[in-house]
């Protein structure tokens, strides 16, 4: 239980185009899922968290115009990269709560998504 | 907010040696504290947590040991074997929080 799948796990793409990547909670309801941002050799870092029905919640420094999140469901959350440059190639990953676990504390992560901006 | 270090950055070790790495934290709040392995390209996953209401948590060769006063909370790792070779990273999160991770430790057992 409590799996987490991200599609695509890789994409490239051109200088200047969207980049649309989803994560879905597969056995579980997930009201809040967060976005992380992972760059070679460095740690996760939180980029926003996506609440299921209301405006995502971004970190400081992550600019809520180029990343567009979306949590249309209680099962799917999406983050699109508008206009990407080489500089937001990066490990893209998901994670979700499943509070119906009872365990408010744990995360479950998505495989990642590598993100290449050519 | 929540700072989180870890020690060290790079680890090697022979294989059936112990590893420990050690994380401290800023926010006297905080109130959990996972590990997660990472392997190159893959998802983090969970490895042990322990909550601030627990000072040692123990599974198999895996332990955690967490000192509030302190604010720091260490990852034991003994009978080492090869496939333990990762990166791991220590997070703290406290209540209505998000997790603030640590910048991860590279260990290497060496057969």
């Amino acid at each position: 239980g409590a799996v987490v799948s991200q599609h695509p796990s890789w994409v490239i793409c051109k200088s200047g185009t969207s980049v649309k990547i989803e994560c879905r909670s597969l056995d579980f309801q997930a009201t809040t899922m967060f976005w992380y941002r992972q760059f070679p050799k460095q740690s996760l870092m939180l980029m926003a968290t996506s609440n299921e029905g209301s405006k995502a919640t971004y970190e400081q420094g992550v600019e809520k115009d180029k990343f567009l999140i979306n949590h249309a469901s209680l099962t799917l959350s999406t983050l699109t990269v508008t206009s990407a440059h080489p500089e937001d190639s990066s490990f893209y990953i998901c994670s979700a709560r499943d509070l119906e676990r009872g365990d408010y504390n744990e995360q479950f992560f998505g495989p990642g998504t590598r993100l290449t901006v050519l | 907010g929540e700072n989180v270090e870890q020690h060290p950055s790079t680890l090697s070790v022979q294989e059936g040696d112990s590893a420990v790495i050690k994380c401290t934290y800023s926010d006297s709040a905080s109130n959990y504290f996972p590990w997660y392995k990472q392997e190159l390209g893959k998802r983090p996953q969970l490895i042990i947590d322990i909550r601030s209401n627990v000072g040692e948590k123990k599974d198999q060769r895996i332990a955690v040991t967490l000192n509030k006063t302190a604010k720091h909370f260490s990852l034991h790792i003994t009978e080492t074997q090869p496939e333990d070779s990762a990166v791991y990273f220590c997070a703290a999160r406290g209540y209505g929080q998000n997790f603030v991770f640590g910048p991860g430790t590279r260990l290497s057992v060496l057969p």
